[in-house]
């Protein structure tokens, strides 16, 4: 079965850029879909949209337009989420999560990126 | 976009004890529901998918159920590692939208 470990912790100021990646091994990655979900502190988990890795075809949802961009280097096996002009909002855990076409369940997850925004 | 709708938001209860966290949509979703467990700076377990089928490896205390806009999952005899928080996710249709979550707390 596929496993994902994403890169580390990230300490931001506002309108930076950061770069999270999501490492897979253990199986193909064409096999599955790469979703990525956002965590802020104390809060629910919120769907931000998915990868196609078959294509590289990505799409946002609603509030995830504009400054995110998922992406995928299959050479190495590892799909990033990019993330411009940041905001002290952006502040969250995001985990990237596998899924594949059917029931679309998500599973594994990577085991979290903290990106933290502060002047 | 589809809401769901979790209740209750928290619940206290005892080791042994059996609980059922519900999970409503706001449009009919089939069968398209899945349960997710989260423990503190832990990142999801999935638990139970399409409402009713148990995931590889997951105790069967866990069970599922429900179609269409109703939901629940329930814990047949809770144990001590079971204190987390549960997360109800559709996947009918894009977004995928999770629910609130529920905290469950040892009494």
């Amino acid at each position: 079965q596929v496993q994902l470990v994403q890169s580390g912790s990230e300490l931001k100021k506002p309108g930076a850029s950061v770069k999270v990646s999501c490492k897979t091994s253990g199986d193909t990655l064409s096999k599955y879909a790469m979703n990525w979900v956002r965590q802020a502190p104390g809060q629910g988990l919120e769907w931000m949209g998915w990868i196609n890795t078959k294509t590289g075809n990505p799409t946002y949802a609603q509030g995830f337009r504009g400054r995110f961009v998922f992406s995928l280097d299959t050479s190495v096996s590892t799909a990033y989420l990019q993330i411009n002009s940041l905001k002290p909002g952006d502040t969250a855990v995001y985990y990237c999560a596998t899924s594949i076409s059917g029931w679309s369940m998500f599973d594994p997850w990577g085991q979290g990126t903290l990106v933290t925004v502060s002047s | 976009d589809i809401q769901m709708t979790q209740s209750p938001s928290s619940l206290s209860a005892s080791v042994g004890d059996r609980v059922t966290i519900t999970c409503r949509a706001s449009q009919s979703i089939s069968r398209y529901l899945n349960w997710y467990q989260q423990k503190p700076g832990k990142a999801p377990k999935l638990l139970i998918y399409a409402a009713s089928s148990l995931y590889s490896g997951v105790p069967s205390r866990f069970s599922g159920s429900g179609s269409a806009t109703h939901f629940t999952l329930t814990i047949s005899s809770l144990q001590r590692e079971d204190f987390a928080t549960y997360y109800c996710q559709e996947t009918d249709t894009m977004p995928y939208t999770f629910g609130q979550g529920t905290k469950l707390e040892i009494k």
